[in-house]
């Protein structure tokens, strides 16, 4: 399984966008990069996923470089309900599909 | 649809009581897992199950026990409950096709 880093804390001003970073350098040709979150102490939350191509849905935006090797995960537009923990995974959608949770990034949006 | 149904939300445990948590999803989801999550910490995954009858271990499977026997259950048993197993206990399911995870609201154990 491939494994992921990133930075374990960032802050955004409010309204602004946020960026999260994640390397997944040995990132594997069948292998899908997901986004998930955690506000507080409720179970983690889905955000989205992809392959090689960018990815935007109702929440936020993902960018995966040509190389596959990193990924960035866009909130448009942060509010103080965005701060949360988020995780970046790297799991296959054939043979494996055991999904390991990193440390993750605490973003803090702030007013 | 409920989604992921996990019970008991609290439970509190003697050293060495043995238990069951409970995980139901009404999806027929594939992909059921478990994982723990201590204070400030990640989760780590401790067993996973890819449909009925079919179980593997994750990161941290001492001191657990599962089984598949349906596709919409999947519990965790704790054989001899220890201190080291108080955290919170989320279950989480998929389909395999498109990986999205969908959690259930978590177990708060407490081993005294």
């Amino acid at each position: 399984d491939a494994k992921t880093t990133q930075p374990p804390s960032m802050d955004c001003a409010e309204g602004r966008a946020a960026n999260l970073p994640c390397n997944h350098s040995t990132i594997s040709g069948n292998e899908y990069v997901y986004w998930y979150r955690q506000i507080h102490s409720q179970g983690p939350q889905y955000i989205i996923h992809g392959l090689k191509n960018n990815e935007t849905n109702e929440m936020a935006s993902l960018i995966i470089t040509e190389d596959r090797k990193s990924s960035t995960l866009i909130l448009p537009h942060a509010t103080l309900r965005d701060t949360a923990v988020y995780y970046c995974i790297v799991r296959g959608n054939t043979g494996g599909f055991k999904t390991i949770f990193g440390a993750g990034t605490r973003l803090f949006v702030k007013a | 649809n409920a989604g992921v149904t996990q019970t008991p939300k609290f439970q509190v445990l003697k050293t060495g009581q043995s238990m069951t948590l409970q995980c139901a999803q009404d999806m027929n989801h594939e992909y059921m897992s478990w994982y723990r999550q201590d204070p400030g910490m990640g989760l780590r995954l401790i067993h996973y199950s890819v449909g009925a009858g079919i179980t593997d271990q994750g990161e941290v499977p001492n001191g657990y026990n599962v089984s598949r026997s349906t596709t919409e259950d999947f519990p965790l048993r704790l054989l001899s409950a220890a201190p080291s197993q108080t955290s919170v206990y989320f279950c989480a399911s998929s389909d395999l096709s498109s990986g999205e995870l969908f959690f259930g609201e978590g177990s708060r154990l407490t081993v005294l």
